[in-house]
């Protein structure tokens, strides 16, 4: 079984700060971890995601995110935010069998100036 | 880049009626996917279908829905007789591995049930 736990429901930050989403997993499986985006009335964009190899993975628009086994994390990380990353964002685990993905609760992330 | 598309982006019925929504995966994709999300929900998985056949489903997916994919580029959810409850974003997914690393997903329908 696998689930996926988005620690604060809303984020805020200012224009120009750091940019951290927390996620946690767990799996019984060796994970594939995804943070999708999601614009208001807009579907599902991938912004990275982590299958194996290197676990720090840089994604689209500046951001980032690092595996950590060790604390079944994927924290999604920007360096400086800006007004167009305002969205929701969702961590996702997979990689059982036939592509299943499990969602988090999703984080409304929003910038001001 | 290619896209999977879904139809239509909004769709209204009543309560008790059957609805189909559709899908056109990516061409070269054997995988495929229908989620949806309650509106200020989790995004959640309903059924996975590989080579013809329902290969995972959730709870959710009980007798009310079934899928189908009726040609070669089209793959349909359909719910049989509408709950107030079924109201929702609907997004279709393709992807042409197993193991969901690279899942495309669509723009969804969103479903209103009266």
């Amino acid at each position: 079984a696998q689930s996926v736990t988005q620690l604060g429901s809303h984020v805020s930050v200012s224009e120009g700060a750091l940019v951290l989403l927390r996620c946690n997993y767990s799996s019984s499986v060796p994970p594939y971890l995804f943070w999708y985006v999601q614009y208001p009335n807009q579907g599902l964009q991938l912004l990275l995601k982590y299958t194996t190899g290197a676990t720090l993975v840089k994604g689209i628009n500046g951001f980032e995110a690092e595996f950590k086994k060790s604390e079944t994390s994927f924290h999604l990380t920007k360096p400086s935010a800006h007004m167009s990353d305002a969205a929701e964002y969702f961590c996702a685990v997979g990689g059982t069998s036939y592509g299943k993905l499990t969602f988090g609760q999703g984080t409304i992330l929003t910038v001001h100036p | 880049e290619p896209e999977v598309t879904q139809t239509p982006s909004h769709q209204v019925t009543q309560m008790g009626q059957e609805v189909i929504l559709r899908c056109v995966p990516i061409s070269n994709h054997l995988y495929f996917y229908w989620y949806r999300q309650i509106l200020g929900q989790k995004v959640e998985f309903l059924v996975s279908f590989y080579n013809n056949e329902i290969s995972e489903k959730s709870e959710i997916f009980d007798d009310q829905f079934s899928v189908e994919r009726p040609d070669g580029s089209n793959f349909t959810l359909k719910i049989r007789s509408t709950k107030l409850e079924d109201s929702a974003m609907y997004f279709c997914a393709s992807s042409d591995t197993g193991r969901g690393e690279k899942l495309f997903f669509g723009s969804g329908t969103q479903l209103s049930v009266l």
